[in-house]
């Protein structure tokens, strides 16, 4: 089984609508974060999370929100879908601060299209 | 904020050796890595360097990182056709706290 679960991996979706992307995680760390991916642009990071009770914004939340439920799941919602928020989306935890010893660990990715 | 630049596409031959090229403008980067991510998946680490290293090998891998400069490169020797994938250089930024990325460098292997 992956170490970070990604779901669903693909969703289509109209714009306007709310969606929830999902993260679980079985490594046990505290660390989690969401990027999206566009191409040429490499990864930003939107949201990430020390533990349940500490989240903090990336460089591109706007439009973004997010909810760690556990210290294994972190979701990602759109409320308000739009074209430009098509993108891949990716999952990652780490045990620290990035470091030595510290390797994210990422999921397989979600692949969302708003239409 | 950190600006981390690669160019977008390399092309080599099977058996050579490739070059992929990263800059940054944090001086401050600590730890700089190199992430692949192979079609359909997510990015894996392949190998990492700390900023008061100038080089580091690893099997087929070699990276070497030119401070002053702020350039950082990845060296695969006798590149196979499964080295086909894109690479993402990143620094650590925040204070150990993020990771920034560069926009990535689709390698093509070619037989």
């Amino acid at each position: 089984d992956a170490d970070v679960t990604q779901t669903p991996r693909n969703r289509i979706t109209k714009t306007g609508k709310r969606i929830m992307l999902e993260c679980s995680q079985t490594k046990g760390h505290d660390r989690m974060y969401w990027y999206r991916q566009d191409p040429g642009l490499g990864l930003r990071l939107i949201y990430y999370s020390f533990d349940v009770k500490d989240i903090n914004k990336g460089e591109i939340s706007d439009g973004y929100s997010v909810s760690r439920q556990a210290q294994a799941k972190f979701s990602l919602s759109l409320e308000s879908a739009i074209p430009n928020q098509t993108a891949l989306y990716f999952c990652a935890t780490s045990e620290g601060g990035h470091g030595r010893d510290t390797e994210a660990f990422f999921g397989q990715g979600t692949r969302l299209t708003v239409v | 904020g950190e600006d981390v630049e690669q160019s977008l596409f390399l092309s080599v031959r099977e058996g050579d050796s490739s070059v992929i090229n990263c800059t940054y403008t944090d001086s401050s980067s600590t730890y700089l890595y190199w992430y692949k991510q192979e079609p359909g998946a997510g990015l894996q680490l392949l190998t990492y360097i700390f900023s008061n290293m100038d080089m580091k090998q690893d099997q087929r891998l070699t990276v070497l990182l030119n401070k002053k400069d702020k350039h950082l490169s990845l060296r695969i020797a006798d590149t196979q056709t499964g080295d086909s994938a894109i690479y993402f250089c990143a620094v650590c930024t925040g204070g150990g706290n993020k990771l920034t990325f560069g926009t990535g460098t689709q390698l093509k292997v070619e037989l």
